[in-house]
């Protein structure tokens, strides 16, 4: 059983839809991540979270929005995706992201968008 | 050069084989390593913290070669459940005050048959 849940685990959406994902966790830590992870490629970094401050955003175009109101709690707001956004996008948290600590993952949402 | 480089596989290695595989990464500072399973179709999942000693885990043995900059995972007497992808996991580290940043390898995938 894993201390971060996603919701939803699957999702399809169509370009003009606006959907949310949402992330908790109940492991006591600091930060929190959003992952991106397409079909042979490495997983992808998107926003980072640390003690609900942004402290990450790699270039994440606009369509996707986080949210982070309090350290366990982390939301993804999703507005005019395309196709090729279509992945599994991962949650996970660790104690906190400055340093070298374990980062613990949620079992993600398949996003699929139509 | 790619920053966390591993070979995709697969390497498919009957049941009771030892296999060994290597990761490269390209920033000598990186402070942390890292690795992660990840079955199909799941989150990746922490199998190990790598230490500058090396370690040993069951049947898991993990090094790590500062001066080559690379990392290795050995598994011996291979079971049909190590069945995964194994992702190298490096973290760039970073100053204080910064977030932390790891990067993922792609992965190799093992296949153990019986």
């Amino acid at each position: 059983e894993t201390g971060v849940t996603q919701t939803p685990r699957h999702l399809v959406m169509g370009m003009t839809n606006k959907k949310s994902l949402k992330c908790e966790q109940h492991l006591g830590h600091n930060a929190m991540y959003w992952y991106k992870q397409s079909a042979k490629k490495p997983l992808e970094l998107m926003f980072v979270y640390n003690f609900k401050e942004q402290t990450e955003n790699n270039s994440v175009p606009s369509r996707f929005s986080p949210e982070c109101p309090n350290s366990s709690h982390l939301f993804l707001h999703l507005h005019t995706l395309q196709p090729e956004d279509s992945a599994l996008y991962l949650c996970a948290s660790s104690l906190s992201s400055i340093t070298g600590n374990t980062i613990y993952f949620g079992e993600g949402s398949w996003l699929t968008v139509v | 050069r790619k920053e966390v480089e591993q070979d995709p596989g697969p390497f498919n290695v009957p049941e009771g084989a030892t296999v060994a595989f290597n990761c490269t990464y390209s920033n000598s500072a990186s402070q942390s390593f890292f690795w992660y399973r990840q079955d199909c179709r799941k989150e990746p999942k922490l199998l190990m913290s790598v230490y500058s000693s090396g370690n040993e885990d069951g049947r898991f043995t993990a090094q790590l070669n500062r001066a080559s900059q690379y990392i290795s995972l050995l598994i011996r007497d291979s079971k049909l459940s190590d069945s995964a992808t194994y992702l190298c996991v490096v973290n760039g580290g970073g100053n204080t005050g910064t977030a932390s940043k790891l990067t993922f390898g792609t992965g190799t995938r093992l296949q153990v048959t019986l």
